[in-house]
């Protein structure tokens, strides 16, 4: 699977967007951007998952560059209880064991009051 | 989303004593399911992947012995740390997936504390 960057700390401000970047130069063709969250002493918890294409859903919006070389979270209206650590995760989408997932260091995200 | 779980939620045992975690899938099927552990301030790192009714596929240097995994039926895979010692005490955390999703939903860990 494909390396991911990303920053180790960011803080943003409570009701602002949190614009989490993550660069994966070596990505693959076949391989999806995913993005996981983990609240401290919790289990991850999955966020959003693409391609290509941008995604949307009730938590995040995925934005993925045209080259496919890097991508932003964004959590538009960020509140307290989205202090967590941020995995952003490159992996390919064939079945069985081609499912595991590697974590990196991940952004720890701090939204301020 | 769907719904994975962990009993003992946290364990205390004496060094040389076995432990077993158990991680259910409560509303789906899942025919995959991964172990990780993470050490204080550290990531997660996979232990293991299991597949429902055959043997799991271990990382490297994770010892098979120590660390058994059954992966019994659909909705429930057990991990057992044989003969734990202080060095395995660690947040154990189990995820699950079937082969309809892309996505793994994970249990909310285990915290193991050997003495």
């Amino acid at each position: 699977d494909a390396k991911t960057t990303q920053p180790p700390s960011m803080d943003c401000a409570e009701g602002r967007a949190a614009n989490l970047p993550c660069n994966h130069s070596t990505i693959s063709g076949n391989e999806y951007v995913y993005w996981y969250r983990q609240i401290h002493s919790q289990g991850p918890q999955y966020i959003i998952h693409g391609l290509k294409n941008n995604e949307t859903n009730e938590m995040a919006s995925l934005i993925i560059t045209e080259d496919r070389k890097s991508s932003t979270l964004i959590l538009p209206h960020a509140t307290l209880r989205d202090t967590a650590v941020y995995y952003c995760i490159v992996r390919g989408n064939s079945g069985g064991s081609n499912y595991k997932l590697t974590f990196g260091k991940g952004t720890l995200l701090t939204v301020n009051p | 989303g769907a719904v994975v779980s962990q009993h003992p939620s946290w364990v205390i045992c004496k060094s040389g004593t076995s432990v077993k975690i158990e991680c259910r899938s409560l509303d789906f099927q899942a025919t995959t399911m991964f172990w990780y552990r993470q050490f204080p301030k550290q990531s997660l790192m996979l232990m293991a992947t299991s597949n429902e009714g055959s043997k799991a596929t271990y990382e490297q240097g994770v010892e098979k012995d120590k660390f058994l995994i059954n992966h019994a039926s659909l909705t429930l895979s057990t991990l057992t740390v044989t003969s734990a010692h202080p060095e395995d005490s660690s947040f154990y955390i189990c995820s699950a997936t079937d082969l309809g999703r892309a996505e793994q939903f994970f249990g909310p860990g285990t915290r193991l504390t050997v003495l």
